[in-house]
């Protein structure tokens, strides 16, 4: 069946540490996005990409990048981590059409 | 700035009675619109879509769409205490269907 997994699931690093997080589809979808949950303020959109070799920013992309090399991944990299950064992260894909996007479970990050 | 907004609750009804959520969005070239669900500690899951004026019938789940009034709800019929969850709208504008969430609405359903 097809998917959309995430890694890690929890993470905790330290402020000023680049980490990256995983986001993987085999719903062979174009659409690819990143997303930011933090009580009250709902989700967040960080990053999205077309297709490969695309790549947009959000709401709030400042302090995160992503790149887009093949179909199926979009890692979201945080620069320099900050503890403003520590959230649950949700990673989703769609098709063209956008009916609908499939989230992933989820990285929650804590930044010390 | 694009914004959606939803009543936080806490929301209350007892089983078997309809649950109403509520949405606003500022954004008039919104396109398509979403109800998401969601437990405690896990994803969204997609409940229902609607792009046009109206109703739309699910189920149990009926979404409602005015585009004059910049306005969507969700009503849940015969709540059961399973549909306890946080219930988030989402408009979607742009190419790649990007969403805009409300901060969503917890609905207890109490048995």
């Amino acid at each position: 069946d097809a998917e959309i997994t995430q890694s890690p699931r929890h993470k905790i690093t330290e402020t000023g540490r680049q980490v990256t997080l995983a986001c993987h589809q085999t719903w062979n979808h174009n659409n690819m996005f990143w997303y930011r949950q933090d009580l009250g303020h709902g989700l967040r959109l960080i990053h999205y990409s077309y297709g490969v070799q695309d790549t947009n920013k959000g709401e709030v992309s400042d302090g995160y990048s992503v790149s887009r090399s093949n179909t199926e991944d979009l890692p979201l990299t945080l620069e320099s981590a900050a503890s403003s950064q520590t959230s649950v992260y949700f990673c989703a894909s769609g098709d063209r059409g956008g009916n609908e996007q499939f989230f992933g479970p989820g990285t929650r990050l804590t930044v010390l | 700035q694009k914004e959606v907004e939803q009543n936080s609750g806490p929301l209350s009804v007892p089983e078997g009675a309809i649950a109403s959520l509520n949405c606003t969005y500022s954004d008039r070239g919104s396109q398509s619109f979403f109800w998401y669900r969601q437990y405690s500690g896990k994803s969204p899951e997609l409940i229902m879509f609607i792009y046009s004026n109206g109703d739309k019938e699910d189920g149990r789940f009926t979404a409602q769409l005015n585009k004059a009034s910049q306005y969507v709800s969700l009503l849940i019929r015969d709540s059961q205490p399973s549909d306890s969850a946080t219930y988030l709208c989402a408009v979607a504008s742009g190419s790649a269907r990007q969403l805009t969430f409300g901060s969503g609405t917890q609905l207890t359903v109490l048995p």
